[in-house]
């Protein structure tokens, strides 16, 4: 069974600071990895689908990498901004009796300082 | 990409009685899932529901206590029974678009059982 572990746990940081969260999976056999966001009390946004086939994705001031080999991801920010402060999750696939489903990680909770 | 309505958004309940939380998405899909996040902790798979068919449910989570419906390709409600505070978490739908591996969520509804 697949298993996410996100390091940290928690992240504060100064307005402007590059910043980088951590993701590592246990299933190597990864076909793609989720980075998705979450405000307080919200539901989650989908920020960047890395697949297998791709070692990076990029969206704006976001980067994403996949490595298989080494069962990580991870998330780079540039010039980080007070509105990025949020919970960010990692999601990979695993296998349920229904078919296949996502297992998160624990979340890096972020706050970016003005 | 998949615009997902639910409701309610929030909810305070007794202790011993059950919400219905419904889940509205604007273009037809095969699976819709239901996720837990308990206070401060990642999101849990409660299960998937498919149209026509029982709800998949993973371990730890039974029918009784969350019933699914799922009456058409764009349309699903989770029901938290008998209530405890226990059951106090952000309840989650999301789901996968045909042609998207990205997951889609919904806003969430935040439950406190008193």
């Amino acid at each position: 069974k697949q298993e996410v572990t996100q390091i940290p746990a928690a992240l504060s940081v100064p307005e402007g600071e590059n910043l980088v969260l951590n993701c590592s999976f246990t299933d190597s056999a990864i076909y793609n990895l989720q980075w998705f966001r979450q405000d307080p009390g919200k539901g989650l946004t989908s920020l960047l689908l890395i697949q297998s086939s791709q070692r990076e994705q990029t969206s704006g001031r976001l980067n994403a990498s996949l490595d298989k080999s080494s069962g990580r991801s991870t998330l780079y920010i540039a010039a980080s901004q007070p509105g990025d402060s949020a919970t960010y999750l990692c999601a990979g696939p695993s296998y349920n009796n229904a078919g296949n489903m996502l297992t998160f990680g624990g979340g890096t909770r972020l706050m970016v300082k003005p | 990409s998949a615009v997902i309505s639910q409701k309610p958004s929030r909810d305070i309940c007794q202790r011993g009685t059950s919400l219905t939380i419904q889940c509205q998405v604007d273009s037809q899909v095969t699976m819709m899932f239901w996720y837990r996040q308990q206070p401060g902790q990642s999101l849990t798979l409660i299960a998937t529901a498919n149209q026509g068919s029982e709800a998949t449910y993973e371990s730890g989570f039974v029918i009784d206590k969350f019933p699914i419906s799922r009456p058409n390709l764009t349309f699903s409600t989770l029901t938290v029974s008998n209530m405890s505070p226990e059951d106090s978490s952000i309840y989650l739908c999301s789901v996968a678009p045909r042609g998207s591996e990205k997951l889609f969520f919904g806003s969430g509804t935040q439950l406190s059982v008193l």
